[in-house]
């Protein structure tokens, strides 16, 4: 079945250091991809999505490339700051009849000053 | 405007006692998701409602588990009898459509301890 599969955290930064979060993804077909991110005591919010192969999702300095060769859509920012802490889950959905999220088991990054 | 409201945010109940979880949408989205989030993993889906029909609940374990939405607004989720290993954080979330590229607006959650 469909999967997706993060690198277990914590990711332990200092300030200003470059962030990559892996996430590799199993599907049958061709899913939309998404990174989610849960700031501490907050709901989990959509960071960034990318609809197709080759697709490029950005938002607040993060960024993620939907890349079909490699079933990867990996998460990466150039410089993190420690608003950033929080954990961060990458997911993929169909939509339509089989409209679900299917998450990653989260990644936590710890941004150091 | 306001988000997706879920109550309560914390909930303690003894085991075999039953147990409740509200979620308010936001105003206009027609579907409504619950999903289960154990300690350390991702969410997964309970249910899934299309305005008042729920229409994915394979994942929902029918003995204990149901749910409903009323008007096709609020919903509930109810466990009945509470297991230990019910122990987890149930999220509520809702969408406007059921697109593919469709974002999904959670709430904060309610983290539920069976003791």
């Amino acid at each position: 079945g469909d999967s997706v599969t993060q690198m277990e955290g914590p990711v332990t930064l200092s300030e200003e250091a470059f962030l990559t979060i892996n996430c590799t993804y199993t599907a049958t077909g061709y899913p939309s991809l998404f990174w989610y991110v849960q700031y501490p005591g907050e709901g989990l919010q959509l960071l960034l999505k990318a609809t197709k192969a080759d697709d490029k999702g950005s938002n607040k300095g993060f960024e993620a490339t939907y890349r079909k060769e490699t079933t990867s859509f990996h998460l990466e920012k150039g410089s993190v700051q420690v608003s950033d802490s929080a954990v961060y889950f990458c997911a993929l959905n169909y939509g339509g009849a089989t409209n679900k999220l299917i998450f990653g088991t989260g990644t936590l990054l710890a941004v150091q000053p | 405007e306001a988000g997706v409201v879920q109550s309560p945010r914390y909930k303690i109940i003894e085991k075999k006692q039953p147990v409740a979880f509200w979620c308010n949408p936001i105003s206009g989205h027609n579907t409504l998701y619950w999903y289960l989030q154990n300690l350390g993993q991702g969410p997964e889906l309970l249910i899934r409602y299309e305005n008042e029909e729920a229409v994915d609940d394979s994942q929902l374990p029918k003995d204990r588990f149901s749910a409903e939405r009323l008007k096709g607004v609020d919903s509930t989720l109810k466990i009945q009898p509470a297991e230990l290993g019910d122990s987890a954080v149930y999220l509520c979330a809702s969408s406007p459509s059921s697109g593919q590229n469709t974002e999904a607006f959670f709430g904060q959650g309610t983290r539920l301890t069976v003791v």
